[in-house]
């Protein structure tokens, strides 16, 4: 079965530097999405993406943040300039076109552990 | 707003009892979601209902909704150890954007099947 990939599974980085999560979508999917997890909270929703295109986006989602699929394959998002805050699982989500929503399939997540 | 709020928080039951786990939403939906996450791991879709629709069966889970209450239900029948995981409700509602279905989950449940 299809499935979302999420790299790196890990990623620790110093506060203040810029960290890019990858995503690789399942290949027939046209809507997208970032969702975090910070440790013993909530799934939030970050940022969907539509049509190369932000749809909607969080006020977690600052200027701090943003997202791109640079080649039709990958869905990357980058926070420019970390914060502890951040520290949190990213979870990519993918699904195909529909007309009243459907389930999102997502990947396995990458940890991400700012110091 | 808190969307999604599951209880229990917690449940611990034997292995082949049933669990039941309850979601309860504010905002208007398209339709309800629940989903499974092993430690570590990524969101796994388990079964959408539909706003008109009132209840769902996929092999052992059966779901409920009563949108005038606002709440669903999930019930898992003869548990077994391997169901043993966090289960979140999670909703998918017209945003601002129009057509992104962004999901809203809960805090989720987490359930323990002991052997």
């Amino acid at each position: 079965e299809p499935e979302v990939t999420q790299t790196p599974s890990h990623q620790v980085t110093q506060m203040g530097q810029e960290v890019i999560l990858r995503c690789v979508p399942i290949s027939n999917h046209l809507y997208f999405y970032w969702y975090r997890q910070i440790l013993g909270q909530k799934v939030e929703f970050l940022v969907s993406f539509y049509n190369n295109e932000i749809s909607e986006k969080s006020e977690i989602f600052d200027d701090q943040f943003s997202v791109e699929r640079p080649d039709g394959s990958n869905f990357t998002l980058k926070i420019r300039s970390t914060k502890l805050e951040d520290s949190a699982m990213y979870f990519c989500a993918s699904r195909v076109q529909g007309g009243t929503g459907g389930a999102q399939h997502f990947g396995d997540g990458t940890r991400l552990s700012i110091l | 707003s808190q969307q999604g709020e599951e209880d229990p928080q917690a449940l611990s039951i034997q292995e082949g009892e049933n669990a039941t786990m309850n979601c309860s939403y504010k905002t208007s939906i398209n339709n309800l979601q629940w989903y499974r996450q092993n430690s570590g791991r990524g969101l796994v879709h388990l079964i959408l209902i539909r706003s008109n629709e009132r209840e769902k069966h996929s092999g052992r889970l059966r779901v409920t909704l009563d949108t005038s209450k606002k709440s669903s239900s999930l019930l898992i029948t003869a548990s077994r150890a391997a169901d043993t995981a966090s289960y979140f409700c999670a909703t998918d509602g017209y945003s601002s954007g129009g057509s992104n279905y962004k999901l809203t989950f809960g805090k989720g449940t987490l359930l323990t099947v002991n052997p």
